[in-house]
């Protein structure tokens, strides 16, 4: 078993749609998550970072760790064509120690 | 542009062949990590430096090895190359002085394309 789960969709929603993307991970020890979206042809690069349980919102972006199901979430209100791209969640141990990323779910938002 | 250099951009070669990948990091970052993705696996942790030392380690074959030189930059050597060791390759960095784990970022270059035929 992986130890960060993702569906890797494709998910195709109408622009201004409530999008939800969504990964599981086995690891009870796990204590940062974050979100990483990655363009085409481009390298990943950092959207939302969580520290152990509860929600963080940044503009139309909320990142949700609920650790008693070892469920992580991340919402996108109002999405954008602009916000089409692969959705990679990760998550580590500790500080120092390098992250684990999900397969990532690519989104596609339709004019 | 997230400051992160990856040469080359795209990469042929044929099975058995050894080819190495070059990564100049931000400036002033001192980490630098190489991540591996592919379709089934995803984006796999492979190792990092920090100021020339190797800090961790993750799931990297013997054929591969790495290093990071007193300039920072760093490269990735892949040898014995095999069928499956198709995949496109991320170099990032990071200040490293916090913790890749922590909020500190790590900034993706755009990848090193390698295709064995």
């Amino acid at each position: 078993q992986k130890e960060v789960e993702q569906d890797p969709g494709p998910l195709s929603v109408p622009e201004g749609a409530i999008v939800s993307l969504n990964c599981t991970y086995s690891n009870s020890a796990f204590q940062y998550f974050m979100w990483y979206r990655q363009y085409s042809r481009k390298g990943p690069e950092l959207l939302m970072y969580t520290y152990s349980s509860g929600n963080k919102e940044d503009g139309r972006f909320t990142a949700q760790v609920d650790k008693s199901s070892k469920y992580i979430s991340l919402f996108i209100r109002d999405s954008q064509p602009s916000d089409s791209a692969t959705y990679l969640c990760a998550s580590s141990l500790s500080g120092n120690t390098p992250l684990v990323f999900g397969k990532g779910t690519r989104l596609s938002v339709i004019a | 542009d997230s400051g992160v250099t990856q040469t080359p951009k795209h990469l042929i070669t044929a099975t058995g062949q050894r080819v190495t990948l070059r990564c100049s990091p931000r400036s002033g970052d001192l980490s630098v990590y190489w991540y591996q993705q592919s379709l089934d696996q995803g984006l796999q942790f492979l190792i990092q430096y920090y100021n020339g030392e190797e800090r961790a380690k993750g799931n990297i074959l013997e054929r591969f090895s790495a290093q990071q030189f007193p300039d920072l930059h760093s490269e990735l050597n892949l040898s014995s190359l095999e069928l499956g060791d198709s995949a496109l390759y991320f170099c990032a960095s990071s200040t490293g002085d916090r913790g890749v784990g922590t909020d500190e970022k790590l900034f993706f270059g755009s990848g090193t394309q390698l295709s064995v035929l």
